[in-house]
């Protein structure tokens, strides 16, 4: 089983480019999470989805920002035109159903840097 | 909003000291998660508690649950310099989707 896969670990882009960071969950889980966790901080909540369904987006940012769990394949988190404030790292967490009865299981995270 | 505050946020501690991480919330919780952060590293889940009065021990870390006061406590035993890392309590309630409130995370250090 080889748990939460997030790629690219590492991601540096010059502001104004797009970013996209790809998670596919543990095998079995249907659900996916994504948080973000800036220096020194704790994890905020992003967006909450299931297969090709957004069910949680109240934590995104209203721009530039966006999130998708298609039918075939991981689930992209997007950034377009990337400022230096989303350098952070981000997290993609998964679970077998609702409410998190199994546990949620993270992935190692992207760390992303805006140059 | 729910809120999660966990205290101390910053320990130091000698090695084969006891201490205790609190962690309280603000609304009611179906759930209640304590996770393991080291440097650059991903979360490694601890804990997971679902009921009030949940107790549970692995090695020199043990965790409760009381849900009417809203808090949790993460206890550590004899501490140990691997123990050092940053400690995160996290909430978990359904309402029309599941999502995590993490609390700001304790960072740990356990000196020789």
């Amino acid at each position: 089983n080889a748990g939460v896969m997030q790629n690219p670990r590492h991601l540096v882009r010059r502001r104004g480019q797009e970013a996209r960071l790809r998670c596919s969950p543990m095998k079995g889980h249907s659900h996916v999470y994504w948080y973000r966790q800036l220096p020194e901080e704790g994890l905020k909540f992003m967006v909450y989805l299931q297969k090709e369904n957004i069910i949680d987006e109240s934590g995104m940012p209203k721009e530039r920002f966006s999130a998708e769990f298609p039918k075939e394949g991981p689930s992209i988190l997007r950034i377009q035109q990337v400022v230096r404030g989303d350098s952070a790292a981000y997290f993609c967490a998964s679970s077998p159903n609702t409410g998190g009865d199994g546990g949620y299981t993270f992935g190692s995270g992207t760390r992303l840097t805006v140059v | 909003e729910l809120k999660v505050e966990q205290n101390p946020l910053f320990l130091s501690m000698q090695e084969g000291k006891n201490y205790t991480i609190y962690c309280n919330y603000s609304t009611t919780s179906d759930r209640l998660y304590w996770y393991r952060q080291d440097p650059g590293k991903s979360l490694e889940s601890l804990f997971v508690l679902l009921s009030n009065g949940a107790v549970k021990q692995e090695g020199r870390l043990m965790a409760s649950l009381d849900t009417k006061a809203r808090l949790s406590t993460l206890h550590i035993t004899a501490a140990v310099h691997d123990l050092s890392a940053t400690y995160f309590c996290a909430v978990d309630i359904e309402t029309s989707g599941s999502r995590l409130t993490f609390g700001e995370g304790t960072q740990l250090t356990v000196n020789p």
